[in-house]
């Protein structure tokens, strides 16, 4: 079946930092990659998402391109901050399948000042 | 829109006792899921309807908890009796389906059994 795999955390990073937070899938189908992220006290939310194999979605100073040759979606950001810190996961929809989402775990990233 | 809707946001009760927690989700969302999250176990898929059937239940842990959705704009899950261990942050999300995977989410209700 599909599956997420996403890295561990915390991640910990002082503020202005590069962040990645790496995600790989496997999946039968078509899917569509989405990363949603949980700041403390709230539900998640979309952040963005990519439909096909090389697009790029991007949002907030985030992005992630969809890899299909190495099953990957990792999550960039170039210079974080403070309020960046919260839960981020990955997560994938096929298209051609049940369509309901698989989540990743989720990794926890906490930016210092 | 407003969103989705939970109610309530936190509930503090003693094993043994009824809770039912309601969601709302956003008007024209075909799909409705309920989702539980903890920190030993993550996000964990309950169950899920569309167009107000229950489509997969499998998640659901045990007989104690049911949900339902009478209409196109009302959901509950209910756990009878609660024990310690259903303490965590219950989801309530939707998606308008149609093949774009993306859902939307309350804020969740906090749920602790003493």
């Amino acid at each position: 079946g599909d599956s997420v795999t996403q890295m561990e955390g915390p991640v910990t990073l002082s503020e202005e930092a590069f962040l990645t937070i790496n995600c790989t899938y496997t999946a039968t189908g078509y899917p569509s990659l989405f990363w949603y992220v949980q700041y403390p006290g709230e539900g998640l939310q979309l952040l963005l998402k990519a439909t096909k194999a090389d697009d790029k979605g991007s949002n907030k100073g985030f992005e992630a391109t969809y890899r299909k040759e190495t099953t990957s979606f990792h999550l960039e950001k170039g210079s974080v901050q403070v309020s960046d810190s919260a839960v981020y996961f990955c997560a994938l929809s096929d298209q051609r399948g049940s369509y309901i989402p698989t989540f990743g775990r989720g990794t926890s990233l906490i930016v210092h000042p | 829109d407003a969103g989705v809707i939970q109610s309530p946001r936190h509930e503090v009760t003693e094993m043994g006792q009824e809770v039912t927690l309601r969601c709302k989700p956003i008007s024209g969302h075909d799909y409705l899921f309920w989702y539980r999250q903890t920190m030993m176990r993550g996000l964990e898929l309950l169950i899920y309807f569309n167009n107000n059937v229950p489509i997969d239940d499998s998640g659901m842990p045990e007989d104690r908890f049911s949900a339902k959705m009478p209409n196109a704009s009302f959901s509950t899950l209910k756990i009878q009796p609660s024990e310690p261990r259903d303490s965590a942050v219950y989801f309530c999300a939707s998606s308008p389906g149609s093949g774009a995977g993306e859902l939307f989410f309350g804020e969740g209700s906090r749920l602790t059994v003493l």
